[in-house]
């Protein structure tokens, strides 16, 4: 049982290129989440996944895309990437009709855009 | 909107001490956890606190939460090394909603 898994580890970008992340999770979780935690802070949600088939945006979306493109699997797509992006990315996913609906998180992907 | 502070944001203790971290948010809610992060690493799950007057403990570290005051401590208790780590708090609004919004962390280490 692997968790959660995300690729990459580590990027580095410069400023326009675009990128994908991935998560995929083997719990058969039906909710997925990508956060994004900056230095000094908790995590902020970017975006969400209640169900396959569906998605919403969180505390900061702008800038990002997703898609969740099963039950396993959810991604994150920067399309043109800012230095305001630097951060550490973590994916995560919870059993939403579990009363207690506890998240499980990624390893995490350290972003730096340049 | 619903705002999660921690104090303290640093908290430096010694070994064998007791000590409180303290998490306070703004509106009501269904459900409040607490995570463990050490450098580097990915999120821990620790507590999951359903209701008032909730308590949870796992080996030197206790989770307790008031809804009324809107207020979660985490109580460690004589403190050793292994404990040093960054700790958040984070609370979903209501069942259905499962956003979940993190307090700061309380940045804790341990001195031997």
């Amino acid at each position: 049982n692997a968790g959660v898994t995300q690729t990459p580890k580590f990027q580095v970008l410069k400023t326009g290129q675009s990128m994908t992340l991935q998560c995929a999770q083997d719990m058969n979780h039906n909710s997925m989440y990508w956060y994004r935690q900056d230095p000094g802070m908790g995590l902020r949600l970017i975006y969400y996944s209640a169900s396959e088939g569906t998605t919403d945006k969180g505390e900061v979306p702008n800038g990002y895309n997703v898609s969740r493109l099963n039950k396993r699997e959810f991604s994150l797509r920067l399309e043109s990437a800012a230095p305001s992006q630097t951060s550490v990315y973590f994916c995560a996913s919870s059993e939403a009709w579990d009363r207690v609906n506890e998240q499980f998180f990624g390893p995490g992907t350290r972003l730096t855009v340049l | 909107e619903l705002k999660v502070e921690q104090n303290p944001l640093f908290l430096s203790m010694q070994e064998g001490k007791n000590y409180t971290i303290y998490c306070n948010y703004s509106t009501t809610s269904d459900r409040l956890y607490w995570y463990r992060q050490d450098p580097g690493k990915s999120l821990e799950s620790l507590f999951v606190l359903l209701s008032n007057g909730a308590v949870k403990q796992e080996g030197r570290l206790m989770a307790s939460l008031d809804t009324k005051a809107r207020l979660s401590t985490l109580h460690i208790t004589a403190a050793v090394h292994d404990l040093s780590a960054t700790y958040f708090c984070a609370v979903v609004r209501n069942f259905g909603n499962e956003k979940l919004t993190f307090g700061t962390g309380t940045r804790l280490t341990i001195i031997p």
